[in-house]
């Protein structure tokens, strides 16, 4: 059984460009949560999808914007990329029920130059 | 607004020593508590996970408790090895968002 799946690993863009990443949940998942985690600090919650839709955002600009298709993977987008979104993206899978565990993907290092 | 903070940020102790990882919360609403690992560069996993009904977890040499209406849970590591050395993270689950603790980062020194 697959867990979460983070692509690509490593990314190095410029400030002004747009990244995409992707994410593909743990089988049997429904839900993906995107999260930034800058060096040294605790992830930070980006926003939530559940059935195509955004459920839940947390404390970001519009530059950041998501996806999620029928078979439940998601995209994370970012536009206008600054020097302070060089961070770790985490993606995490659950069931759309809170109690259940999230189970996180390795991440994507994204750095911008 | 939730905030979960860490103490100690930083802990160095030697191999074989039992330690204790603290984590407060300032809203007790939660639907659980879990503790995570990260090592350097690397993306989370999952040590443990309590339920807000419940009081302890325990795997292997881990120990987890949660005290709900005191806002705090620990990480209690018995015996502790060189390959525990990481970055602990706890983190509660509210309504749609998992909001993390700053970590601790442990060395164990052989």
């Amino acid at each position: 059984d697959a867990g979460v799946t983070q692509s690509p690993t490593h990314l190095i863009k410029t400030r002004g460009q747009q990244v995409t990443l992707r994410c593909s949940p743990k089988s049997g998942h429904d839900t993906v949560s995107w999260y930034q985690q800058a060096l040294g600090q605790g992830p930070q919650f980006i926003f939530q999808y559940y059935e195509e839709e955004e459920r839940q955002r947390g404390n970001f600009p519009d530059r950041f914007s998501g996806h999620q298709f029928p078979n439940y993977s998601s995209e994370l987008n970012v536009n206008a990329l600054l020097l302070g979104d060089s961070a770790l993206y985490l993606c995490a899978s659950s069931l759309v029920a809170i109690q259940e565990t999230q189970y996180f993907g390795p991440g994507t290092r994204l750095l911008v130059l | 607004k939730q905030e979960v903070t860490q103490i100690p940020a930083a802990l160095s102790v030697p191999e074989g020593e039992n330690l204790v990882l603290n984590c407060s919360f300032t809203d007790s609403a939660i639907y659980n508590l879990q503790w995570f690992r990260q090592d350097p560069g690397k993306g989370l996993t999952s040590l443990l996970l309590i339920q807000s009904s419940q009081r302890e977890q325990t795997s292997g040499r881990l120990n987890a408790s949660l005290d709900k209406s005191s806002g705090r849970s620990t990480l209690y590591i018995a015996a502790s090895q060189p390959g525990d050395s990481a970055t602990y993270l706890c983190a509660v689950s509210e309504y749609d968002k998992v909001i993390f603790g700053p970590g601790t980062s442990l060395s164990v020194i052989p």
